[in-house]
């Protein structure tokens, strides 16, 4: 059971939009941690999409958007393609475990 | 541009210590503003961090509570690599193994190619 929870999987077909949610608690995200996202392509490392909740590293598209709200955080997909299919990760930091911990992730398959 | 190298056997036998090594080229391990850090990956754990190692005015050392028993990481200076020891290690520990840096509020990046580390008889 990750401490940061994610759906299992998100499905959407090319061209749409698709959202993956990620809940925490008072002590991560809800106690204002950054919340960095990680795409994983099969077979290779996580990559970070998103830092500091909002922020796109240089070269990641601005089809992928983060939001936060509460201690909840969310990563927006739009205009789906077919090389979005891959696995997407939120992390935070705990201060409960006083360590990083990661959302259980969300399998992305594009229709 | 950052880039790190993992290096460590992908076998290693229960009871054991489960060594890995990561080379660092673009940046320094004695950077005031980064951090070094080891992940795992396993279908039963998922993405679990495991410990990191950062100097800021001095070493500092920092271990997730589920492994903080058996864990090690240290810097190496004249190589500009860090390293990971897990002692004790039982099949649970089988997993692929990342090192990643933590850049200072910019997220964590770039990721080690990982290794597949087996523990097994």
């Amino acid at each position: 059971q990750s401490v940061l929870t994610q759906p299992p999987s998100v499905s959407g077909a090319p061209g749409q939009r698709v959202t993956i949610s990620c809940t925490g608690s008072s002590s991560n995200i809800g106690a204002g941690h950054d919340v960095h996202w990680y795409q994983q392509l099969p077979g290779t490392a996580p990559k970070l999409l998103i830092y500091g909740y909002t922020n796109r590293p240089s070269g990641v598209p601005d089809r992928f958007t983060g939001s936060k709200s509460g201690t909840s955080v969310s990563l927006a997909i739009t205009g789906l393609q077919a090389e979005d299919e891959a696995d997407y990760y939120c992390q935070s930091y705990d201060s409960s475990l006083s360590g990083w911990v990661f959302g259980g992730g969300t399998k992305l398959t594009v229709l | 541009q950052v880039q790190l190298q993992q290096s460590g056997p992908g076998l290693v036998k229960p009871s054991q210590t489960l060594s890995l090594t990561c080379a660092i080229s673009g940046d320094s391990v004695s950077s005031n503003s980064a951090a070094w850090n080891w992940i795992r990956q396993s279908p039963s754990r998922g993405l679990e961090w495991l410990g990191r190692t950062y100097y800021r005015s001095k070493w500092n050392n920092h271990y997730a509570i589920s492994v903080k028993s058996r864990i090690t990481i240290n810097p190496d200076t004249f190589k500009n690599q860090f390293s990971l020891q897990l002692n004790s290690v039982t099949p649970e520990d089988t997993a692929v193994y990342y090192c990643v840096r933590d850049q200072d509020s910019s997220g964590w990046y770039p990721w080690g190619q990982g290794i597949l580390v087996t523990v097994s008889s």
